[in-house]
């Protein structure tokens, strides 16, 4: 059964840049796409960008000028980084399997822990 | 981006209650809708994808039904676990997006 750990600094200030990975442990790695996705009182549940183990990115058009998705598939990890953080990017941070892989269209069925991030001065 | 319209927001119901929350997009998602649910402090649970299967771990008391712009998920006779967020989201078309949630609450 896979599950997935999640870290990084959860307090940032303004201009800063946000920095978190997550690690997938059990199950396979490959195949699957790996999405982020955060979550604030004022917008919701928001979908930031995904990756597959090959780098296959896709980003969220409302962030994509900030934002990027790397892996290392040999440690089965990805990494999310965005810039020019605003109060407007505290929210928790969630990583996730899915919602595609190789072979099923499945929703996102295993989630990392959260991490709150708060951006202030 | 697609606009997925939750509703109610909120719900207060009692326990063995049938409670129903609607979900619409903003266009035809065909059948790729999925459902979690939410405690709080807590990741989301995927609990129905692709509209109407449920996953392995969840009750049968859950279920999903809709296709195109329109999705109802229901909770046939509620237990005090049920009490949470849920919360709808396409995956038809990138970027995927959420609905704004619905909270059950205790009556």
């Amino acid at each position: 059964q896979a599950q997935i750990q999640q870290w990084g600094a959860g307090l940032l200030k303004p201009s800063e840049t946000l920095s978190l990975t997550c690690v997938v442990y059990g199950g396979s790695f490959n195949g699957y796409y790996w999405t982020w996705i955060r979550q604030s009182p004022g917008k919701g549940l928001e979908c930031i960008g995904e990756i597959n183990h090959r780098g296959s990115t896709r980003y969220s058009p409302s962030l994509k000028s900030r934002v990027t998705i790397s892996v290392d598939a040999s440690k089965n990890q990805f990494s999310l980084k965005m810039t020019s953080l605003t109060a407007a990017d505290t929210a928790v941070y969630f990583c996730a399997r899915g919602p595609n892989s190789d072979w099923y269209r499945d929703g996102m069925d295993v989630w990392g822990q959260g991490t709150t991030v708060t951006v202030s001065s | 981006d697609i606009q997925m319209t939750q509703s109610p927001s909120t719900l207060s119901a009692s326990v063995g209650d049938r409670v129903t929350i609607t979900c619409r997009a903003s266009q035809s998602i065909s059948s790729w809708l999925a459902w979690y649910q939410q405690k709080p402090g807590k990741a989301p649970k995927l609990l129905i994808y692709k509209s109407s299967t449920l996953e392995t771990w969840a009750p049968s008391r859950f279920s999903g039904s809709g296709s195109g712009t329109e999705f109802t998920f229901t909770i046939n006779s509620l237990q005090p676990d049920d009490f949470a967020s849920y919360y709808c989201q396409q995956y038809d078309t990138y970027p995927w997006t959420f609905g704004q949630g619905t909270k059950v609450e205790i009556k």
